[in-house]
């Protein structure tokens, strides 16, 4: 079956800090890959996705290639802010047919950034 | 557009009771879906519905749990005879036949006490 593994958190940063948030997965197929963002009291914000090998991700300064040889999409920022607090999830679904597969989330990683 | 709405934010109930959430989609998302996410985990797919058509249940929907959306549009999730371990967020999210990426509301946090 499919999953996905991220780096334990928090992760705690300064401010203009290099962030970066590891991702593995394990699937049966050709998944798309997804990082989901939750600020507090709200729900998931895609924040990129990459649907095949080597294609990269990007958004509001995040950035996570598909590495199909490491099975691995991790997330980087290379300057973050305090804004960026939130609890960040990796995510991929089956290629097959995007629309109906389900999701399958990793346990979400935790940042803080401070001042 | 207003976005995935989900109500009520918020809900305590006593073990052994009836709840009931409501999932408004976008409007002219076709899809929906229904996760849950309990305290330090990602969100675990419940259920999944293609118009009125409800197309994959997971197994984490016991009989307890029945989920509706009659006319296409919004959607019920109905937990019977709630457990302490019922307690969890319930997340809603639609998405149009593309399925390119989701839109999820803010969710409805579960408490049985």
């Amino acid at each position: 079956g499919n999953s996905v593994t991220q780096m334990e958190g928090p992760v705690t940063l300064s401010e203009e800090a290099f962030l970066t948030i590891n991702c593995t997965y394990t699937a049966t197929g050709y998944p798309s890959l997804f990082w989901y963002v939750q600020y507090p009291g709200e729900g998931l914000q895609l924040l990129l996705k990459a649907t095949k090998a080597d294609d990269k991700g990007s958004n509001k300064g995040f950035e996570a290639t598909y590495r199909k040889e490491t099975t691995s999409f991790h997330l980087e920022k290379g300057s973050v802010q305090v804004s960026d607090s939130a609890v960040y999830f990796c995510a991929l679904s089956d290629r097959e047919d995007m629309g109906r597969r389900a999701l399958t989330f990793g346990s979400g990683t935790r940042l803080q950034v401070q001042p | 557009d207003t976005g995935v709405s989900q109500d009520p934010r918020h809900k305590i109930t006593k073990r052994g009771q009836n709840v009931t959430f409501r999932c408004d989609p976008i409007s002219e998302h076709n899809r929906l879906y229904w996760y849950r996410q309990t305290l330090g985990q990602g969100p675990e797919f419940l259920t999944y519905f293609q118009n009125e058509a409800q197309l994959e249940k997971s197994r984490l929907l016991s009989d307890r749990f029945s989920a509706e959306r009659p006319k296409g549009s919004f959607s019920t999730l109905e937990i019977q005879r709630t457990e302490q371990g019922d307690s969890a967020m319930y997340l809603c999210a639609s998405s149009s036949l593309l399925g390119d990426g989701y839109t999820f509301g803010s969710g409805t946090r579960l408490t049985v006490v």
